[in-house]
C-alpha cells in the first residue's frame, strides 16, 4: 500500500528550528518528486518545497533561505528542515508525492503534522 | 504568481442533485489544473488532473472541464459522502498555487 506518514510537528518558539520527517511505503522517494504542502489559517493550502528525483530542491519565496528539504534513500524518508520559524509558519504540514507534468500535482498525501509557532 | 479564485465560497446541495463548482485563473494555465477534496481532519484527496482526467478510484459522478482560465468541477448526483471542501490547483508555472476552496454542504 502506498502511504506517507509525517512526524516531527509540535510547539516551537519564534526563531526556533524544527525538522519534519515523512516516511514513505509502497514506493521509493528517490525516484519520485516529493513535496511539502502546508495549510495555514492565513493562506489556506500553500506549496512549500519540492525535491526532484535528481536531488534538486526548490522552495516557495515565503520560506526560501529558511527551509530546506533532504531525503534518506536508505530509510525511504523525506525531511523538511525549518529554521527561523515565524508565527505565520503555523499550520498543518503535509508530505505529498508529486506527479511531474508541466510542474506537478499531488497524487498521494500523508495525514499531516501540526506545527505551532508561538511564544 | 497566478491567483486561483473559486466560487461560490459555500454551496448547499440536496442529495441526488447536481453540484457545479468554478475555478478561475488570473492568467492562462492551459489544462494544467487539478481538483482535490478535503474532509475535516483529513488530507486533500486528488480527484481530477489535467482539468478533466479522473484520478484512480474516483467515481464517475465527478467530472472536470475547462481550459485556459475557466474551469468547472461537476458532481452529477451528490452523495452524502461528497461533503467537504474542494480546492483547485494550477501547476502550469512557478509557483503552483491553490484556490481558497469551495465548501460543499449537503
Amino acid at each position: 500500500e502506498v502511504q506517507l506518514v509525517e512526524t516531527g510537528g509540535g510547539l516551537i518558539q519564534p526563531g526556533g528550528s524544527l525538522r519534519l520527517s515523512c516516511a514513505a511505503s509502497g514506493f521509493n522517494v528517490s525516484s519520485n518528486y516529493m513535496t511539502w504542502v502546508r495549510q495555514t489559517p492565513g493562506k489556506g493550502l500553500e506549496w512549500v518545497s519540492v525535491i526532484y528525483s535528481g536531488g534538486s530542491s526548490y522552495h516557495a519565496d515565503s520560506v526560501k533561505g529558511r527551509f530546506a528539504m533532504s531525503r534518506d534513500n536508505s530509510k525511504n524518508t523525506l525531511y523538511l528542515h525549518m529554521n527561523s520559524l515565524r508565527a505565520e509558519d503555523t499550520g498543518v504540514y503535509y508530505c505529498a508525492r508529486g506527479v511531474l507534468t508541466a510542474l506537478f500535482y499531488m497524487d498521494v498525501w500523508g495525514k499531516g503534522t501540526t506545527v505551532t509557532v508561538s511564544s | 504568481e497566478i491567483v486561483m479564485t473559486q466560487s461560490p465560497a459555500t454551496l448547499s446541495v440536496s442529495p441526488g442533485k447536481r453540484a457545479t463548482l468554478s475555478c478561475r485563473a488570473s492568467q492562462s494555465v492551459s489544462n494544467n489544473l487539478a481538483w482535490y477534496q478535503q474532509k475535516p481532519g483529513q488530507a486533500p484527496r486528488l480527484l481530477i488532473y489535467g482539468a478533466s482526467t479522473r484520478a484512480t478510484g474516483i467515481p464517475a459522478r465527478f467530472s472536470g472541464s475547462g481550459s485556459g482560465t475557466e474551469f468547472t468541477l461537476t458532481i452529477s448526483s451528490l452523495q452524502s459522502e461528497d461533503f467537504g471542501i474542494y480546492y483547485c490547483q494550477h501547476y502550469n508555472d512557478w509557483p503552483t498555487t491553490f484556490g481558497q476552496g469551495t465548501k460543499v454542504e449537503i
